[in-house]
């Protein structure tokens, strides 16, 4: 069975400090990932995606993740956190033989100035 | 180009009461899907529509809710008999299609449903 994990609840950083925000997944098979983000109010918004290829993966608003196959993670991560990076992310996966998306339960990123 | 999006964005209803919940997906994308965010929670799938297939509804969680999906395009969430319990934003998704390597889905902004 496909799960995710995201052991923090939430990630408090100083606003121009690197952030690191992690999840970890199980998954049949080669795996999708995938890396949203929820503003207050607001829907998800998609940051990124792991297909295939290239470990280091690049997204949207300055953010990356790492797929790493031997940990089984896909860790986000911003060199330089901004306050206004301050939200809910969420993790989630796909195997490659399922047409179901796993999401974990979420990180709150607190960015202070 | 317009986004995924979601009427009403807001609802209060009283407990027993019907509600229908409306999704426009995003333009060309065959696969739409509607999940529940409850306080604190994280997502729940509830039911998924890909192309002509029959839908996926092993994520609804009681025989009050039910979805369709007219056109292969607007789809319409509809709770019966409304709990208290079915207080939650409802966000739907839409994407390309299931069958698409590292297939995206993208979200609309959410409707949140109150139920005195």
């Amino acid at each position: 069975a496909q799960s995710v994990a995201q052991p923090e609840d939430q990630v408090n950083v100083a606003e121009g400090n690197p952030l690191t925000v992690k999840c970890t997944y199980s998954v049949s098979g080669n795996p999708y990932l995938f890396w949203y983000v929820q503003y207050p109010n607001r829907g998800l918004q998609f940051l990124l995606k792991y297909i295939t290829g290239d470990n280091l993966v690049k997204g949207s608003y300055g953010f990356e993740a790492e797929f790493n196959k031997s940990q089984t993670s896909f860790h986000l991560k911003k060199p330089s956190a901004l306050v206004s990076d301050s939200a809910l992310y969420f993790c989630a996966v796909r195997g490659q033989d399922t047409d179901k998306l796993i999401f974990g339960t979420g990180t709150r990123l607190q960015v202070f100035p | 180009g317009a986004g995924v999006s979601q009427s009403p964005s807001n609802k209060v209803t009283e407990k027993g009461k019907d509600v229908e919940l409306r999704c426009d997906p995003i333009s060309g994308h065959t696969a739409l899907y509607w999940y529940r965010q409850s306080l604190g929670q994280g997502l729940e799938f509830l039911i998924y529509f890909q192309g002509n297939s029959a839908p996926d509804k092993s994520g609804l969680p009681s025989d009050r809710f039910s979805a369709e999906r007219t056109g292969g395009s607007v789809s319409t969430l509809t709770i019966q008999r409304t709990q208290q319990e079915d207080s939650a934003v409802y966000l739907c998704a839409s994407s390309l299609g299931v069958l698409v390597a590292g297939d995206t889905q993208y979200f609309g902004p959410g409707t949140r449903l109150t139920v005195l």
